[in-house]
């Protein structure tokens, strides 16, 4: 199964930007970049997701890169309410034509005021 | 609309016993996911279900199982608990088989003494 790997913490001051970079070599050309977060004492959020291209939401950027092998999710102000783990995703499509999602052991973000 | 929502929110049983978790997924969302999170292995997947029928499943033994009503509500059952069982279950839904978002409830807290 392909996994990834991320940092297991960053800080970041408040109101600066955060590039938060995620590893994923064995990536199949099918499977879709998910970034969820996860608040304290509840279930993760979703946050953005992409295939190829770079992706912009109200959340969030996500770049990717064109081997595909590594990603990164770029918050462009921190605020002190994003302080939470970011999970980099994969949401993997298996020859039976199932999907599942694998989750990697996320980085926990902390935001300094 | 309201979000997913998981009873109980927390549960003790002892090694032996079992259990059962439910699930109301988002109105409208016909496919609920369970995923066991634990500080040693992080987030897992442990299954999905679609139109009563589990369409997907992940590396756990068969001690673990569950099932889908009609109205796509969802319950997980757990038998002949294990110590290494405590962890927080969570339930996701998303709006399709093949749903690019999940959309994950508060979690089960399990304590198996």
């Amino acid at each position: 199964d392909a996994k990834t790997t991320q940092p297991n913490s960053m800080e970041s001051n408040e109101e600066e930007p955060v590039h938060l970079p995620c590893n994923h070599s064995t990536i199949s050309g099918t499977d879709y970049i998910h970034w969820y977060r996860q608040l304290p004492s509840q279930g993760p959020e979703y946050v953005i997701h992409g295939l190829t291209s770079n992706v912009n939401n109200r959340m969030a950027s996500l770049a990717i890169a064109e081997d595909r092998k590594s990603s990164t999710l770029i918050l462009h102000r921190a605020t002190l309410r994003d302080a939470a783990v970011y999970y980099c995703i994969l949401r993997h499509r298996s020859y039976s034509g199932t999907y599942k999602y694998i989750f990697g052991t996320g980085t926990r973000l902390k935001v300094l005021a | 609309k309201a979000g997913v929502t998981q009873t109980p929110r927390y549960l003790i049983k002892t090694r032996g016993q079992q259990v059962t978790l439910s699930c109301s997924p988002i109105s409208g969302h016909r496919s609920v996911s369970w995923y066991q999170q634990t500080p040693g292995q992080g987030l897992q997947f442990l299954f999905e279900y679609f139109s009563e029928t589990q369409r997907n499943k992940g590396n756990f033994p068969g001690r673990f199982s569950g099932r889908q009503f009609s109205n796509s509500r969802s319950e997980m059952n757990v038998s002949t608990l294990e110590l290494g069982d405590s962890a927080l279950y969570l339930c996701a839904s998303s709006l399709l088989l093949r749903g690019e978002t999940q959309y994950f409830g508060p979690g089960t807290r399990l304590l198996v003494l």
